[in-house]
C-alpha cells in the first residue's frame, strides 16, 4: 500500500524566515496531496492541496510543489508567524473511490519570535 | 456553528467494554470517514463510507463496527477494548469518496481504555 514519508520530524525557524517540509511517497496512483495543520491538542485543520495535473499551487504564504516523477512533494511557508507553530501533516489519497488519506508522521514547526 | 460534531470529547473506557463514538456532519457532505491518531502510529485511516454505503475498511479487527443511520452520521463501534485501543478518534467527511475533495474533520473522542 502507499507509503508517505514526512522527512523532518522537526524545524525551527525564525519569525519572517521561510520553512519548508518535504514529503515523498510510493504509489504511482495517487494523485491528490492534501496538507493539514494540527495545533496542540485539537483537530487537523486543512491548509492547502495539490492535484496532479498541476507541479504548483500558492495560497497566500504557502506554496506547494509536486514532483510527481520523485513522488515526492512539499510545502513552503514564507513570511512565517508565531501562528504557523504547530504540527504539519501531508497526505496522498491512494486512487480509485476509497478516499482514503495516507498521512505522514508530521513536522512540529516552531517559529521562533 | 461547529459543522462536525463528535461526541463525547472524551472517554474512558475499562478493558473489554464496548463503546459507541458519535459523529455528525452537517456540511451537506455525501463521504463520511472515520482515522484513528495514536502516539504510536501516524493517522491511520479506518473506514470510508459514501452515501452510507461502506467504500473501504483497512481495520484488521471486526471489534470496530461503523454504523450510519443517516447520510450525514457515522458512529463507530468499539467492542471489547484493549488498552492499546487508546487514542484520538477523529471522524471527517468530504463531497464525496473519489473526487479527490477535501476532506474536512471533526474535534475528535479522545479514548482511554484501562
Amino acid at each position: 500500500g502507499e507509503k508517505v514519508e514526512q522527512h523532518e520530524s522537526t524545524l525551527s525557524v525564525r519569525e519572517g524566515d521561510s520553512a519548508v517540509i518535504n514529503c515523498t511517497y510510493t504509489d504511482t496512483a495517487s494523485s491528490y496531496f492534501p496538507w493539514y495543520k494540527q495545533e496542540a491538542g485539537k483537530s487537523l485543520h486543512f491548509v492547502i492541496d495539490i492535484r496532479s495535473n498541476v507541479d504548483r499551487k500558492q495560497s497566500q504564504r504557502l506554496t506547494v510543489l509536486l514532483d510527481k516523477k520523485a513522488k515526492r512533494f512539499s510545502l513552503h511557508i514564507t513570511a512565517t508567524q508565531p501562528e504557523d507553530s504547530a504540527i504539519y501533516f501531508c497526505a496522498a489519497d491512494t486512487g480509485g473511490l476509497s478516499g482514503k488519506l495516507t498521512f505522514g508522521e508530521g513536522t512540529q514547526v516552531t517559529v521562533i519570535s | 456553528d461547529p459543522k462536525i460534531i463528535q461526541k463525547p470529547k472524551y472517554l474512558v473506557a475499562v478493558t473489554g467494554s464496548e463503546k459507541i463514538l458519535i459523529c455528525e456532519q452537517y456540511l451537506g457532505h455525501n463521504a463520511m470517514y472515520w482515522y484513528r491518531q495514536s502516539a504510536k502510529k501516524p493517522l491511520e485511516f479506518m473506514f470510508s463510507y459514501s452515501y452510507q454505503k461502506l467504500m473501504d475498511n483497512q481495520t484488521a479487527s471486526s471489534r470496530f463496527q461503523p454504523q450510519s443511520s443517516k447520510k450525514n452520521h457515522l458512529d463507530l463501534q468499539i467492542t471489547a477494548l484493549k488498552p492499546d485501543d487508546s487514542a484520538t478518534y477523529f471522524c471527517a467527511s468530504s463531497l464525496r469518496t473519489g473526487g479527490k475533495d477535501t476532506q474536512y474533520f471533526g474535534p475528535g473522542t479522545r479514548l482511554l481504555v484501562l
